[in-house]
């Protein structure tokens, strides 16, 4: 079936220092891909959408100059958190469009800034 | 807007009993698609079901079954004899056109206990 390799797993930054993200559909092509954040016992949260080629499209009150989003290719797209502080420490996922269930996502990645 | 709601925050169960979890959704949309979602302690998301607002067949698979009732915009989860392994976040989410971005319940956790 489809598959969304997300790396890292997790990581753990220094405040400031910018942390990407990395989605790779494996076996489709992802022309859309959404990004969501779920800080602990709550639910996902979507923070964009990206779209191969084009600029992202974020949520309301996520900050794109801080979670940059580049969708360059039908297979990968990356999620940066520049400058990151320890109020950015969440579990990022990733979702595209596609695959037989509808969406497919990655396996998340755990930020912790310290 | 659309909006999902999953009112009960967490459910503990003795291993063996039978537990539903509850989902209401609210749209405009009369084409509109809904997910059941696991979420286990190590954080991917394991997809469970896709239903589409024309067909409100319930479905059985294993274990798991599915109430969906358009009269009452829910589409609530059945595990029958719940086991440990059940224990896990579950939610429910909504997506008004295929392949647009989807929208999340708060999560119900489920803890199955031996």
């Amino acid at each position: 079936g489809a598959v969304v390799s997300q790396h890292p797993s997790w990581v753990i930054c220094k405040s400031g220092t910018s942390v990407k993200i990395e989605c790779r559909s494996l076996d489709f092509q992802a022309t859309t891909m959404f990004w969501y954040r779920q800080f602990p016992k709550q639910s996902l949260m979507l923070m964009a959408t990206s779209n191969e080629g084009s600029k992202a499209t974020y949520e309301q009150g996520v900050e794109k100059d801080k979670f940059l989003i580049n969708h360059a290719s039908l297979t990968l797209s990356t999620l940066t958190v520049t400058s990151a502080h320890p109020e950015d420490s969440s579990f990022y996922i990733c979702s595209a469009r596609g695959g037989g269930e509808g969406y497919t996502f990655g396996s998340g990645t755990r930020l912790t800034v310290v | 807007a659309q909006k999902v709601t999953q009112a009960q925050t967490e459910i503990s169960v003795v291993e063996k009993e039978d537990v539903t979890l509850d989902c209401v959704y609210e749209t405009r949309d009369t084409t509109y698609y809904l997910f059941w979602y696991k979420q286990p302690p190590s954080g991917e998301l394991v997809f469970l079901i896709r239903r589409n607002s024309f067909d409100e067949q319930n479905e059985i698979s294993g274990r798991y079954s599915w109430n969906f009732q358009k009269s009452t915009s829910s589409f609530n989860f059945t595990i029958t004899a719940s086991q440990v392994v059940d224990s896990a976040v579950y939610f429910c989410a909504l997506a008004t056109e295929y392949g647009n971005k989807l929208v999340f319940g708060a999560g119900t956790i489920l803890r199955v206990k031996s």
